[in-house]
């Protein structure tokens, strides 16, 4: 199956920096990504689709200045989570769409002290 | 927003046993997606469906794509130890722009 790499795997930070977390398409072009993130114990919860060379495309509630999208070729998405706060642990999980099935990237665990 | 109604929660089987698991929606989907999902890992791909009816199998996995559209099942036959972990539905419904919708997860633990 297609491969989609995430980085970090995990990651801590203080309150109030940004941590960019990356997801690359390693075996093929993918025009859109997803960010999903995952509390625990919890289902997957979509926060924006990525579209490459335009702009995110935000679910309802998420901020989209807290959460900031950038999608700048066809085989890399970005998320950075700017001025964290310990409330935005958690676990976020991008994925790519390859012939209309959707491929995981291993996650990354973001804990905030 | 729309959800999937996946069942069980979880499930308690002794190895070697057979697991069920079901997923339903409200609505018509064109795609019906399984995955598991390891501890600290992503979710891995098992089965993907495309036509209603469809019954697909990877190895001791088989899933199936329900008549009306709005259902799916995954059963595991012969469980191992290692199929421990969580079981995710996942459906795309029609016109929703590639987005899919995950159900709740099935836990499935596998006494020794």
């Amino acid at each position: 199956g297609a491969v989609v790499s995430q980085h970090p795997s995990w990651v801590i930070c203080k309150s109030g920096t940004s941590v960019k977390i990356e997801c690359r398409s390693l075996d093929f072009q993918a025009t859109t990504m997803f960010w999903y993130r995952q509390f625990p114990k919890q289902s997957l919860m979509l926060m924006a689709t990525s579209n490459e060379g335009s702009k995110a495309t935000y679910e309802q509630g998420v901020e989209k200045d807290k959460f900031l999208i950038n999608h700048a070729s066809l085989t890399l998405s970005t998320l950075t989570v700017t001025s964290a706060h310990p409330e935005d642990s958690s676990f976020y999980i991008c994925s790519a769409n390859r012939i209309e099935k959707e491929f995981f990237g291993q996650g990354t665990r973001l804990t905030v002290v | 927003g729309q959800q999937l109604n996946q069942s069980p929660q979880s499930m308690f089987i002794q190895e070697g046993e057979d697991v069920s698991m079901n997923c339903t929606s409200s609505s018509i989907f064109n795609t019906w997606l399984w995955y598991k999902q390891d501890p600290g890992e992503g979710p891995v791909l098992l089965i993907a469906l495309y036509k209603a009816g469809e019954l697909t199998s990877n190895g001791r996995l088989t899933a199936q794509f329900g008549i009306t559209r709005k259902d799916s099942f995954l059963n595991i036959s012969a469980s191992i130890p290692s199929d421990v972990g969580i079981y995710f539905c996942a459906g795309q419904e029609m016109n929703r722009d590639d987005k899919i919708i995950f159900g709740k997860g099935t836990r499935l633990h596998i006494l020794p």
